[in-house]
């Protein structure tokens, strides 16, 4: 069965320090990854997507198949990052065209000012 | 102009009454979603339905019962909730089901006593 796994809880960094959000998962067949956020009071949200392969608010993620890992970084912490981070897995669901998206647990990221 | 609504915002019940949280978006999406996020964060899919038509149905306990009167409504009811039902339940939608990001709605917590 796939799985995604988020290790760390929580994450502090200071304001200004290089920030990465790990992410490893399980799947057997071709995975499709995405990060999606969740700040203070607001919904949870797509963040990025490994095809798109852009940089969103700052934030980078390249999927590394051999460490199946998908982790998300950002070179430069900002205080309006804090937030909660969710990796997600996307797989085909029973081949009826449809899609179900696996989450890691999240990691909380606080930036200390 | 709330894109993904979930009403109530929080239900506290008591263990074996029945409860119904209704979920609506008006984003013209064909496919909607409700995901149960536990209290260790996992957040993880319930159901899926495409324009009226259920197309996820994860190993979820049949006191569980979705119903779509229509594409913009998914609405989740539970009979003879226990302590563990306990929970944030978020619903979601996407613009089809092959499409890959989600848009969510903002959660109602259901605390069972």
């Amino acid at each position: 069965a796939q799985r995604v796994t988020q290790p760390e809880k929580l994450l502090s960094v200071f304001k200004g320090a290089p920030v990465e959000l790990k992410c490893n998962y399980s799947y057997s067949g071709s995975p499709e990854l995405f990060w999606y956020v969740q700040y203070s009071r607001q919904r949870l949200q797509l963040l990025l997507r490994h095809i798109s392969r852009e940089s969103i608010k700052g934030f980078t993620a390249d999927l590394n198949k051999g460490e199946t890992s998908f982790h998300l970084k950002k070179p430069f912490a900002q205080e309006e990052d804090s937030a909660m981070y969710y990796c997600a897995l996307r797989i085909i669901y029973s081949g009826a065209g449809s899609y179900q998206l696996t989450f890691g647990k999240g990691t909380k990221l606080s930036v200390i000012p | 102009d709330t894109a993904v609504s979930q009403t109530p915002k929080y239900l506290v019940t008591q263990m074996g009454n029945d409860k119904s949280i209704k979920c609506e978006q008006n984003l013209g999406h064909d496919t909607m979603y409700w995901y149960k996020q536990d209290s260790k964060k996992f957040l993880k899919i319930m159901f899926s339905y495409n324009n009226k038509e259920l197309i996820i149905n994860e190993t979820v306990p049949n006191r569980f019962s979705p119903k779509s009167p229509d594409k913009a409504h998914l609405n989740l009811h539970i009979n003879s909730l226990e302590l563990g039902d306990s929970a944030v339940y978020f619903c979601a939608s996407s613009l089809t089901r092959a499409s890959y990001e989600q848009y969510f709605g903002p959660g109602t917590r259901l605390t069972v006593t």
